[in-house]
């Protein structure tokens, strides 16, 4: 059974730097092919992408918040962490992490399944 | 940029059959997978590779690719149906998702 939780602030002040930490069990990170995302979902807003780390450390960005985010693991604790730069108000989500499974070819993104339950991040003064 | 295009809202009679759209001019090349949200839950993929269904999702979840744009199919819908409903596909930049579809069942 695959299972993931996220963890970190709930609360962070603009500007302020967001650490959180995605624990799992179930999958290896050290498998070939193996990869975990970082999405994230606004209150009422849709989903969206952030960061995804895969066996290998080839590491991937959404585009418009590269310049932001960093994501690392450590494969003998089972975690994925991802770091958020000059957090802002409008980075308030609920952050997920979720395994996703490339076979041969990489390059491109496949599904995540399962999530986790998530976690809620509140920027605010 | 490259977007992937939902409709806001569907609604549905309970026992008919709803068709969520996604369009995007890369869903030629890529696949599509579907998410299902409920409140104040995590999403849970529906579909994958278009069309594959994972073990555990009923029958009545389908999924077909025809040009620009892909289909979920729900058929027979049931009241535990009612939810957000998120595509997803990748294309060279990394992957993204739709904007969502709230599927109402009357």
């Amino acid at each position: 059974q695959i299972t993931l939780k996220e963890s970190g602030p709930t609360l962070v002040k603009p500007t302020q730097t967001l650490t959180l930490t995605c624990t799992f069990s179930g999958f290896s990170l050290s498998t070939s092919g193996v990869g975990v995302g970082w999405i994230r979902q606004p209150p009422g807003k849709a989903l969206e992408w952030l960061a995804l780390i895969y066996w290998n450390d080839d590491k991937r960005y959404s585009p418009s918040l590269k310049s932001r985010l960093t994501i690392t693991k450590d494969t003998s604790k089972n975690q994925v962490v991802l770091t958020m730069t000059n957090m802002d108000p409008v980075d308030t989500a609920t952050y997920y992490c979720a395994p996703s499974y490339c076979g041969g070819d990489c390059y491109y993104i496949n599904w995540f399944d399962p999530w986790g339950q998530g976690t809620l991040v509140t920027v605010s003064s | 940029s490259y977007e992937l295009t939902q409709p806001p809202s569907v609604s549905v009679s309970p026992g008919q059959t709803a068709r969520i759209t996604c369009s995007g001019d890369a869903l030629p090349k890529q696949y599509a997978y579907w998410y299902q949200q409920k409140p104040g839950q995590a999403p849970v993929l529906v579909i994958y590779k278009d069309s594959e269904r994972p073990s555990g999702i009923p029958e009545r979840f389908s999924g077909s690719s025809s040009g620009t744009t892909v289909t979920l199919t729900i058929s027979g819908v049931q009241a535990e149906d009612e939810a957000d409903y998120y595509c997803q596909s990748a294309d060279s930049s990394g992957t993204l998702f739709g904007g969502g579809t709230k599927l109402t069942v009357l």
